[in-house]
């Protein structure tokens, strides 16, 4: 079993709609990271947080720490937002458990 | 300010040979972390190279092995290709000692083995 699981696996959606991605980890964690992948493979790393809840421009990241749950929301989604979004923790020995990645995409 | 340097983006092996791939961290950034994806599937840890030393690993064979050098930069080798090797293989770098560990990621090498 995966210790970063994430839902949905593919989601289509309709420009401007409000999207959500959910990640779940089934340990202790010292942070939690979203990571956006194109295709061709280059990754960006979004957010990293270990409790609460960051925004930079139209995207949203929160964690809840008890619950050991975290969500990506993307308001107001844009075509260019299409891509591979990936949950991933890092643990005390700072490597990195990826989930298997939410494909995105976001029709005009 | 560069970010993580990969190379070769792409190559192409034979069955039982051997490869090389490299990484040149961002600047600043001390630690460096190969992971392995492949096709439809998230990234797997291969293995975390700091201060010249492998510090973690991940569940892969010998045959999978690294370096890093005094600047930082770090080399992935892989011994005795097998057809499922075939993936694309990322670099990840960061500053260990700071608390905000924030990678920065490499664009990668697709590797293809046939």
């Amino acid at each position: 079993k995966n210790e970063v699981e994430q839902s949905p696996q593919n989601l289509t959606a309709q420009e401007g709609e409000f999207i959500t991605i959910n990640c779940s980890y089934s340990v202790g964690i010292s942070a939690l990271h979203w990571l956006q992948q194109h295709p061709g493979g280059g990754i960006v790393s979004l957010f990293m947080l270990s409790s609460g809840k960051k925004k930079h421009g139209r995207l949203i990241a929160t964690i809840n720490i008890q619950e050991k749950h975290s969500s990506l929301h993307i308001t107001a989604s844009h075509p260019r937002d299409s891509a591979v979004y990936i949950c991933a923790a890092t643990y005390n020995n700072n490597d990195m458990r990826f989930g298997a990645g939410t494909r995105l995409t976001v029709k005009p | 300010d560069a970010g993580v340097t990969q190379s070769p983006t792409h190559l192409i092996k034979t069955r039982g040979q051997q490869v090389t791939l490299r990484c040149s961290p961002k600047s600043g950034h001390d630690t460096v972390s190969w992971y392995q994806q492949a096709l439809g599937q998230g990234p797997q840890f291969i293995f975390q190279y700091y201060e010249e030393e492998e510090r973690q690993r991940g569940n892969f064979p010998d045959r999978f092995s690294g370096h890093q050098f005094p600047n930082y930069s770090s080399e992935l080798n892989v011994n005795a290709l097998l057809l499922g090797d075939s993936a694309l293989y990322l670099c990840a770098s960061w500053e260990r000692q700071t608390i905000d560990y924030g990678y920065t990621f490499g664009s990668g090498t697709r590797l293809t083995v046939v």
